[in-house]
């Protein structure tokens, strides 16, 4: 049974700090990783990507991935209002030659004015 | 680019009744689509994956007689929920990939049956 695991929060953070999420999974040989954000009612939205071990950037967002410790994190610089949504983690595997992307539960992210 | 639209975006029925969700690539060609199921405050479950031109792989627990795919091209894929029950409300939301691994997903489809 591939896991992804993430804390549900809610994280409540002040508008202009960093948002740190955080994600652990269960499948060591996944490849691909990747956050969505989720506003309520709403599908998932795609924010980052990342395949290799580091830091990978992309405006205020910074995904960071540790194959070794099966860990992958996304923070959030300059948190705004707007950045208030549930963040999910999902991991690319494969069920038998199939891919699929499994989900954590997500976690709630509050940013306060 | 990465486009994936979803009809209808809501809609309620009545108990007995199918449903059809259509669910297009408007800007690539989707080797793959799928469709997840989520319940209020619940992440996605996903339900079955589905390639152009062949039969839908159902994840354990979904009836595939009650949840009909079909992927009759490389842009559209159809969800029929049939015989809809109350216990069927839920969030319905397909996504698509290309030959990468990056899914894009629909808006979504709310569906209501009374």
């Amino acid at each position: 049974q591939k896991e992804v695991e993430q804390n549900s929060g809610p994280l409540s953070v002040p508008e202009g700090a960093i948002a740190s999420l955080n994600c652990t999974y269960s499948d060591r040989g996944s490849q691909s990783f990747f956050w969505y954000r989720q506003y309520s009612g709403k599908s998932p939205e795609l924010i980052m990507s990342i395949y290799s071990n580091g830091d990978k950037e992309d405006g205020r967002f910074t995904a960071q991935l540790n194959k070794a410790s099966q860990y992958v994190s996304l923070l959030i610089r300059d948190s705004q209002p707007s950045d208030s949504a549930t963040y999910l983690c999902a991991v690319m595997g494969y069920s038998g030659s199939a891919r699929q992307l499994t989900f954590g539960s997500g976690t709630q992210l509050t940013v306060l004015p | 680019g990465a486009v994936v639209s979803q009809h209808p975006s809501r809609v309620i029925c009545k108990s007995g009744t199918s449903v059809k969700i259509e669910c297009r690539s408007l800007d690539f060609q989707a080797t793959t689509m799928f469709w997840y199921r989520q319940f209020p405050k619940k992440s996605l479950m996903l339900m079955a994956t589905s390639n152009e031109g062949s039969k839908a792989t159902y994840e354990q627990g979904v009836e595939k007689d009650k949840f009909l795919i079909n992927h009759a091209s490389l842009t559209l894929s159809t969800l029929t929920v049939t015989s809809a029950h109350p216990e069927d409300s839920s969030f319905y939301i397909c996504s698509a990939a290309d030959s990468g691994d990056t899914q894009y997903f629909g808006p979504g489809t709310r569906l209501t049956v009374l």
